[in-house]
């Protein structure tokens, strides 16, 4: 059974900074890995999808990477800004398989 | 930007009754998912449906749940017989191809089973 763990679980930086977020999974046999954005209340938005044949995608100051074989992604965050503030979630496909998630706060 | 689109925002029900939360996916799309998140908790996958049947279920969406697509626009969620356990934002989500396109989500429905 695939297995989805974010750390940090919370993450609090000064406006500016650039950060990463982390995403591991058990089971490399996936479709694809997908990375959202959660605000308080509301649903999902999609950031980025990478395949699983792809390395790393990048969408303006968000680039996530991913290595199947080791079974981990990475969400590099530059030039952050308050309102990055959210909840990011990465999930896996086959099934599409969510970590807790990375509340992240954004301080001006 | 096309959206999935969701109501209501919020239901509140009483245990026993029965709830159909709706969603309106978005027009080109093909492949159509529920999940949940119970408060504090993961999103969870509850079911998938594709060709107006389902395709794939969890061990959550047993006989109380059922889903349908009624018309060409509507996909819909239904609990028979809501039990307090049930509370939880309800997401539905689609995508035009399975697995090689981005899933997008609705901005869920908050049920309370009280």
């Amino acid at each position: 059974k695939q297995e989805v763990t974010q750390i940090p679980a919370a993450l609090s930086v000064p406006e500016g900074e650039n950060l990463v977020l982390n995403c591991s999974f058990t089971d490399s046999a996936i479709y694809n890995l997908q990375w959202f954005r959660q605000d308080p209340g509301k649903g999902l938005t999609s950031l980025l999808l990478i395949q699983s044949s792809q390395r790393e995608q990048t969408s303006g100051r968000l680039n996530a990477s991913l290595d199947k074989s080791s079974g981990r992604s990475t969400l590099y965050i530059a030039a952050s800004q308050p309102g990055d503030s959210a909840t990011y979630l990465c999930a896996v496909r086959g099934r599409l398989t969510f970590g807790e998630g990375t509340q992240l706060t954004v301080n001006p | 930007e096309p959206e999935v689109t969701q109501t209501p925002s919020h239901q509140v029900t009483q245990m026993g009754q029965e709830v159909i939360l709706r969603c309106v996916p978005i027009s080109n799309h093909l492949y159509f998912y529920w999940y949940r998140q119970i408060l504090g908790q993961k999103v969870e996958f509850l079911v998938s449906f594709y060709n107006n049947e389902i395709s794939e279920k969890s061990e959550i969406f047993d006989d109380q749940f059922s889903v349908e697509r009624p018309d060409g626009s509507n996909f819909t969620l239904k609990i028979r017989s809501t039990k307090l356990e049930d509370s939880a934002m309800y997401f539905c989500a689609s995508e035009w191809s399975s697995y090689n396109s981005p899933l997008h989500f609705g901005n869920g429905t908050r049920l309370t089973v009280t």
